[in-house]
């Protein structure tokens, strides 16, 4: 089945580091999101792409819609304490309702 | 606007046992999917509903159903349990309008221990 590979599998902020992380994929999606998930509860949206080459705000986020449509990208920028928690790139296929496929996730922790 | 409301927030229940989720949409949204979250497996698709009917369906074993009623309220069970059920099942909801992908907003999740 279709796979996604997303990295870094982990990474520690400073506050005020910019951070960025990426999805790429064998197969061709219709549409990328990512979203953010802390501990006890589900994934909360940040941002949804739906052309190839679109580059979208969200805030101090940024991602993008990879022109081959097999990847994506999310940059953070200024990195403050509360951005720490897990992030995750979904891709959509064509008609496929409801069906996401997940990376495995970047958590991202504060330097100690 | 409300989100997505997902009832009971944990539950426990022992192998061979049978249980029931619920699910209540953002007002407003027909489409409703179901995924399994597990440290290992990551994000799963279990399947989506819209309109009552099932759409789409992941790779699960038949042990896992669900359904939608007319209120776009959904519920999903699993009978049988065993142990590697144990898992966050989370439901999400989309306004899916004119048959365009549109995102998925999720629920907080049921906490499922199968001891």
């Amino acid at each position: 089945g279709q796979q996604l590979n997303q990295s870094p599998q982990s990474m520690f902020i400073q506050e005020g580091e910019d951070v960025s992380m990426n999805c790429t994929s064998s197969s061709i999606f219709n549409t990328w999101l990512w979203y953010k998930q802390d501990p006890g509860e589900g994934p909360v949206l940040l941002i949804a792409l739906y052309k190839a080459g679109e580059l979208t705000s969200n805030g101090r986020l940024t991602a993008q819609f990879g022109i081959t449509r097999k990847d994506s990208f999310l940059n953070i920028s200024a990195s403050i304490p509360s951005d720490v928690g897990i992030y995750f790139c979904a891709g959509q296929l064509r008609g496929s309702q409801g069906n996401l496929i997940f990376g495995k996730g970047t958590k991202l922790s504060v330097k100690p | 606007k409300a989100g997505v409301t997902q009832t009971p927030r944990y539950l426990i229940k022992t192998r061979g046992q049978q249980v029931t989720l619920s699910c209540s949409p953002i007002s407003g949204h027909r489409s409703v999917s179901w995924y399994q979250q597990t440290p290992g497996q990551g994000l799963q698709f279990l399947f989506e509903y819209f309109s009552e009917t099932q759409r789409n369906k992941g790779n699960f074993p038949g042990r896992f159903s669900g359904r939608q009623f007319s209120n776009s309220r959904s519920e999903m069970n699993v009978s049988t349990l065993e142990l590697g059920d144990s898992a966050l099942y989370l439901c999400a909801s989309s306004s899916n309008r004119g048959g365009s992908n549109s995102p998925l907003h999720f629920g907080n999740g049921t906490r499922l221990t199968v001891t």
